[in-house]
């Protein structure tokens, strides 16, 4: 069974206090993983997609990184307006799961002025 | 409009009655998904279209939840004999033909069960 753990649940941050967050994954083949962006009373938006360990990219102050394993957002002098729920999710390879994403249950992310 | 679009945006029911949601997604996007939010479960996936047909169902919890599509657009999920258990955020995501990953939120509809 496909799995994604994120980590911290919650982070708060000082405007200016760069910091990471973390996204565990276990699949059977992976096909994507992908970054999405989640205000309050709002349906996440994306950020990123990355298909193999190594891979980066890049949006702004947001980085994403993916290694066998794990993937790392990182986030460099945050400002209030990146506070929101950053959720990762995975696709696995293969069989009919081609409309599958499996997410994390999100970090928490407060950035105060 | 130029988004997903899903209707209601709250709906309150009684325990056992039948609700149904709506989805119209973003035009010219051939694959449609919904997905189930609650506290503390994250985002589950309940089913995937492309154009009518729906390939991937896996994720319908139960044989009360149905979901359908019709004219390569509008899509309704149905839950019957709601149960408690049903109350949660229900979200529609539209996405260009084939599977990218980039999927396109509607805002949900929050579905309370009393």
């Amino acid at each position: 069974e496909d799995q994604v753990t994120q980590s911290p649940e919650a982070l708060r941050l000082q405007e200016g206090e760069s910091s990471s967050l973390n996204c565990s994954y276990t699949v059977s083949g992976l096909r994507g993983l992908f970054w999405y962006r989640q205000d309050p009373g709002k349906g996440p938006e994306f950020l990123f997609t990355l298909y193999s360990a190594g891979e980066e990219k890049e949006k702004e102050r947001l980085k994403a990184t993916l290694t066998k394993k794990e993937s790392f957002l990182h986030i460099t002098a945050p400002k209030p307006e990146d506070s929101a729920t950053y959720l990762c999710a995975v696709q696995a390879a293969g069989g009919t799961s081609y409309g599958k994403l499996t997410f994390g249950q999100g970090t928490i992310l407060t950035v105060h002025p | 409009g130029a988004g997903v679009s899903q209707s209601p945006s709250n709906k309150v029911t009684e325990k056992g009655k039948d609700v149904e949601l709506r989805c119209d997604p973003i035009s010219g996007h051939t694959a449609l998904y919904w997905y189930r939010q609650s506290l503390g479960q994250g985002l589950e996936f309940l089913i995937y279209f492309q154009g009518n047909s729906a390939p991937d169902k896996s994720g319908l919890p139960s044989d009360r939840f149905s979901a359908e599509r019709t004219g390569g657009s509008v899509s309704t999920l149905t839950i019957q004999r709601t149960q408690q258990e049903d109350s949660a955020v229900y979200l529609c995501a539209s996405s260009l033909g084939g599977f990218t990953g980039e999927l396109f939120f509607g805002e949900g509809s929050r579905l309370t069960v009393l």
